[in-house]
């Protein structure tokens, strides 16, 4: 069936460090993908999007990296602070003929950031 | 803006208990959803309304759960009789335009343990 795995649970950078999450997805038909934050205790927060027309978007301080070929996507995260301490989640839609663009969530990924 | 607000935050029943979790979308937005969070599940989408209407309620788990959105500023999840594997945290999402390809905003969740 379709569906979007991340490579790693756990993930522990130092502070100051870049960070890279990883997010394979098995849907080739996918053309919207989104990363999302989720602090403890509260609800997943968006970070930034990426539609299949492009390869590569930037927000603040985050990047996302989108490898259509290998049907995986990335999310790179500049001079990693503390308060970025949190799980990722990446998801994926299409919009293909008759599908209603439903967001498919991966597992999520937890950053751990050592001070 | 007070963002898409959920409640209760969280509620403690036991088995064969009505449960029922409120929500209230961001002013304007035409989309709402419900999602369920556990450990080993992930994210699932339960169902989701465009303009009041439920669009796929494919996610939902059994006949146990209704959804419903009597106008644009409310919906309710209800889970008749409640079971112990029901208990997750459930989340409502809105966005603006109609169908899911647009970012979603979460609200805090409410933490469900059913006894």
């Amino acid at each position: 069936g379709e569906s979007v795995g991340l490579h790693l649970p756990t993930l522990s950078v130092q502070e100051g460090d870049n960070s890279i999450i990883n997010c394979a997805y098995s849907n080739s038909a996918s053309d919207y993908f989104i990363w999302y934050k989720q602090e403890s205790g509260k609800g997943p927060q968006f970070i930034i999007d990426i539609r299949s027309n492009m390869d590569k978007r930037q927000g603040q301080r985050v990047t996302v990296l989108l490898n259509k070929t290998v049907k995986h996507l990335s999310l790179q995260i500049a001079a990693t602070q503390p308060g970025d301490s949190a799980v990722y989640f990446c998801a994926e839609t299409s919009m293909a003929s008759g599908n209603t663009g439903k967001l498919i969530f991966g597992q999520g990924t937890t950053l751990q950031v050592k001070p | 803006d007070a963002g898409v607000i959920q409640s209760p935050r969280h509620e403690v029943t036991e088995m064969g208990q009505e449960v029922t979790l409120r929500c209230k979308p961001i002013s304007g937005h035409n989309s709402l959803f419900w999602y369920r969070q556990t450990m080993m599940r992930g994210l699932e989408l339960l169902i989701y309304f465009n303009n009041n209407v439920p669009i796929d309620d494919s996610g939902m788990p059994e006949d146990r759960f209704s959804a419903k959105m009597p106008n644009a500023s409310f919906s309710t999840l209800k889970i008749q009789p409640s079971e112990p594997r029901d208990s997750a945290v459930y989340f409502c999402a809105s966005s603006p335009r109609a169908g899911t390809r647009d970012t979603q905003y979460f609200g805090p969740g409410t933490r469900l343990t059913v006894l």
